[in-house]
């Protein structure tokens, strides 16, 4: 079973521009959230979607956004971006229903640097 | 706010000696405690999991305990190996949140030969 896969894996971009990052999660998996990790700060929730909704919201700008697609593939994009956006935005999936808590698959992460 | 607060950004242990990580918590609305690992250039895998209705789960070498008075979980490794060697984050979640998880910032374990 393939796991959790993310595009691309790194890019640079520059002060200002936009990002979309993509992830395609586990098969038969619903579930699909993003995490961002910098130095010292650990994972910090971004946000997550199930059945093309967005579930669960992080404290982050809305500079920051993201969508699911009806096949579970979830793309985030940020716009704008700033120097302090650099950092590796990880997706996970997850298998379980609405409402549960259960273990996250992690995908390898795109590392992002804004120059 | 930081509502998981790992406190140790390293350890280092001798092989085949045990490993301690602690997790401090402040919302006692967390009801669900999870460990990952993280090798670098990988993402965090999972390790082990403990409901609030515990105070202990095992699974191997590894084992988490869970003080709700204290609102303190631990992670023991018994015995450490080399392999061991990665970046460990406690993360809770207060139930009916999905895949939104609180994390902690992470320990470096380094297990020496």
């Amino acid at each position: 079973k393939a796991g959790v896969t993310q595009t691309p894996r790194y890019l640079i971009k520059t002060r200002g521009q936009q990002v979309t990052l993509s992830c395609s999660p586990i098969s038969g998996h619903r579930s699909v959230s993003w995490y961002q990790q910098t130095p010292g700060q650990g994972l910090q929730f971004l946000f997550e979607y199930f059945s093309e909704t967005q579930r669960n919201k992080g404290n982050f700008p809305g500079r920051f956004s993201g969508r699911q697609f009806s096949n579970s593939r979830s793309e985030m994009n940020v716009s704008t971006l700033e120097l302090g956006d650099s950092a590796l935005y990880l997706c996970a999936s997850s298998p379980q229903p609405e409402g549960a808590t259960g273990e996250l698959f992690f995908g390898e992460g795109s590392r992002l640097t804004v120059l | 706010d930081q509502q998981v607060k790992q406190n140790s950004p390293s350890l280092s242990v001798q092989e085949g000696r045990i490993s301690i990580l602690n997790c401090d918590y402040t919302n006692s609305m967390f009801d669900y405690f999870l460990w990952y690992k993280k090798y670098p250039a990988e993402g965090p895998t999972f390790l082990i999991s403990i409901s609030s209705i515990k105070d202990k789960n095992e699974d191997g070498r590894f084992t988490v305990f869970l003080n709700k008075s204290a609102k303190h979980l631990s992670l023991h490794i018994v015995p450490s190996q080399p392999g061991d060697s990665a970046v460990y984050f406690c993360a809770a979640s207060d139930g009916n949140k999905g895949g939104k998880l609180i994390f902690g910032q992470g320990t470096e374990l380094s297990v020496k030969p």
